[in-house]
Formats: C-alpha cells, structure tokens, sequence
C-alpha cells in the first residue's frame, strides 16, 4: 500500500463550487504539505503544517484553506473555485532527513 | 532559500552515464543539497541528498565540490525508464520556514534507444 495517499486522483468542478482534496498518510510523520504543479512550472507550496495544531501559509495560499483533523490527514479546500486553480495537486509529507514523500497527485479541473 | 539554476533539459542514449549539474551560489552553511526524480502525472520522487564531497546509493550519486557552490548528480548507464525531470533544492533541514522545498523548473532527461 502507497505510504501517502490522495482522493479524489481526478476530479472535474465548475466554477464558485467548493471542493476539498484529501490526503492521508502512513509514515508517521509530523509534517505535511500541499503543492500545486502547473504544465511547464515546478512546485509551489500553498500550506504546510508542522502538527495537528500548526499550520502555515506557503507562498501561494490566496484561495486555499486546509485541515489538519490529525497526524496522518491534511485536506486542502478549495472555497470557491476559479479556472485558473485547475493544475495538478500533491500532498507530501517530511521525513527526518529531509526527504520529503509525495502522494499520487489530485488533477483538478475548473470549467 | 538558495536558488538553484540547472539546464532546462538533457538528451542521452541508454547505457550511457548522464550528469546533471545544478549551480547554488547562494548556499548557505546549514544547506543540504536534494534531488528528486519526477515522472510525468505522478509526485517527485526523493533520489539523493548529500552536504558534501560525495554521496553514492543504489540510483545515483552526487558530487559536490568543496566550495559547494554546485552540485552534480550522476546516472550510470541510464535507461528509457530514467526519462524524467529532476530537481536539484537546496534547503536547511532545520529552517523555520518548514523545510519548504523551493522546485525550480527541473531538468528534463530524455533517453533514447
């Protein structure tokens, strides 16, 4: 079984809709992110928590929120979206060494 | 965060070794050199991380030299499967800003029959 896992994989919205995209995992690890991916770009952080009671904004968190309801789940809610958050969705966690473990991705599509 | 400048993109033929090196004049004292490897449509995949001189693993290795000011990872007798992008980041293990991983736009390795 995949260490961190994202539901949905695929997932297509209309604009004003709310979504959340989930992400659970089993590392046992304390800290946690969600990156957006756009065709062409690298990674952009939109929030990372350090634990269930931390949680911080990455430099692309406008239009964002996300929860931590414990260790192994951090979802990221989409309030209403917009075409322009259609991109690719990954959450990761963070290893003691550094080394961070990316989920599956989410691909989300605003019409 | 240390900005790291790498070439847009690679071609190689399988077998053959292939460098990719990453230039991070910035580097600060507390840095840590990562690469990941990632495949279309799926999450970058951590490969190696090394502080200094160098670091071999099952995959890779990476060189650095001793001003630190860039890296090089190397990919022995690469195959089809190794067709990706890798990202070279460099980043305090301990920063306060989370351990955020700044990606830049990678290098994108294609290898050939």
């Amino acid at each position: 079984d995949a260490d961190v896992t994202q539901t949905p994989r695929n997932r297509i919205t209309k604009t004003g809709k709310r979504i959340m995209l989930e992400c659970s995992q089993t590392k046992g690890h304390d800290r946690m992110y969600w990156y957006r991916q756009d065709p062409g770009l690298g990674l952009r952080l939109i929030y990372y928590s350090f634990d269930v009671k931390d949680i911080n904004k990455g430099e692309i968190s406008d239009g964002y929120s996300v929860s931590r309801q414990a260790q192994a789940k951090f979802s990221l809610s989409l309030e209403s979206a917009i075409p322009n958050q259609t991109a690719l969705y990954f959450c990761a966690t963070r290893g003691d060494l550094d080394e961070q473990y990316f989920g599956p991705g989410t691909r989300l599509t605003v019409t | 965060l240390a900005k790291t400048t790498q070439p847009i993109s690679m071609d190689s033929y399988e077998g053959q070794e292939v460098n990719i090196t990453c230039s991070h004049n910035n580097i600060a004292t507390n840095d840590y050199i990562t690469w990941y490897q990632q495949f279309p449509s799926q999450g970058p995949r951590f490969i190696i991380q090394g502080y200094k001189t160098k670091v071999t693993n099952e995959v890779a290795s990476l060189f650095i030299p001793a001003d630190r000011k860039s890296s090089t990872l190397s990919l022995p007798r690469v195959s089809l499967s190794d067709t990706a992008v890798y990202y070279c980041l460099v980043g305090d293990r301990l920063d306060n800003q989370g351990g955020k991983l700044i990606f830049g736009q990678g290098t994108e390795l294609s290898v050939k029959p």
